[in-house]
């Protein structure tokens, strides 16, 4: 079955700083991959997916997340963090096969502090 | 108009209590889901329905049931709420197809309290 880890449950940082939201993943065939972010008071909205192709893939908000198939990890960075991307960020991942019931980790709240 | 609604948005009720939640989409997809949402926890899967006539059990299914009333309704009842099920509830939709349809898209959410 698969799982999924996000390493951080809490991720505070100052405006304009750099960060990477750590996920790791289990499962024993090929998977799909997505980050999904909650802004406060809010559902979920996908924010990017891996399902084929470049192991970089990039948001229109300026994330990326590069699939390590070796490390099982699909880590979620930016290089400049603003204030609007306090939220929690939940990795997920779908298996091959399993008609894309996403199975999410227990998710990151990132605070971006002035 | 939001594509994914929820009523009610908040919910107070007693244990023993018969409780429903609505779900409605305009998105015109097939598959809906049930989701709660716990503090640490994250996500977790109690029903998903991949058409109308099409209903399946997630990983914390016992003490919920589901009603599929059409395409576009996917309702979930608390036969008889107990203080372990006060959560956040989250409805999501998806399309059924190919490879693209892997996106979900969830409604505002739903918070239940049990007392």
């Amino acid at each position: 079955a698969q799982s999924v880890t996000q390493l951080d449950s809490q991720v505070p940082v100052f405006e304009e700083a750099p960060v990477e939201l750590r996920c790791n993943y289990s499962s024993s065939v090929s998977v799909y991959l997505f980050w999904y972010v909650q802004y406060p008071n809010q559902g979920l909205q996908l924010l990017l997916k891996y399902l084929s192709g470049s192991t970089l893939v990039e948001s229109i908000n300026g994330f990326e997340a590069e699939f390590n198939k070796s490390q099982t990890s699909f880590h979620l960075r930016k290089p400049s963090v603003h204030i609007s991307d306090t939220a929690e960020y939940f990795c997920a991942v779908s298996e091959k096969g399993s008609n894309y019931k996403l199975t999410f980790g227990k998710g990151t709240l990132l605070t971006v502090n002035p | 108009d939001a594509d994914v609604t929820q009523t009610p948005r908040n919910r107070i009720t007693k244990t023993g209590k018969r409780i429903m939640l609505e779900c409605s989409q305009t998105k015109g997809h097939d598959r809906m889901y049930w989701y709660r949402q716990d503090p640490g926890l994250g996500l977790r899967l109690i029903y998903y329905s991949f058409d109308v006539k099409d209903i399946n059990k997630g990983e914390i299914s016992d003490g919920y049931s589901v009603s599929r009333q059409a395409q576009a309704k996917f309702s979930l009842s608390l036969e008889s709420a107990i203080p372990n099920q006060t959560a956040l509830y989250f409805c999501a939709t998806s399309e059924t197809g190919t490879e693209t349809t892997d996106t979900q898209y969830f409604g505002p959410g739903t918070r239940l309290t049990v007392l």
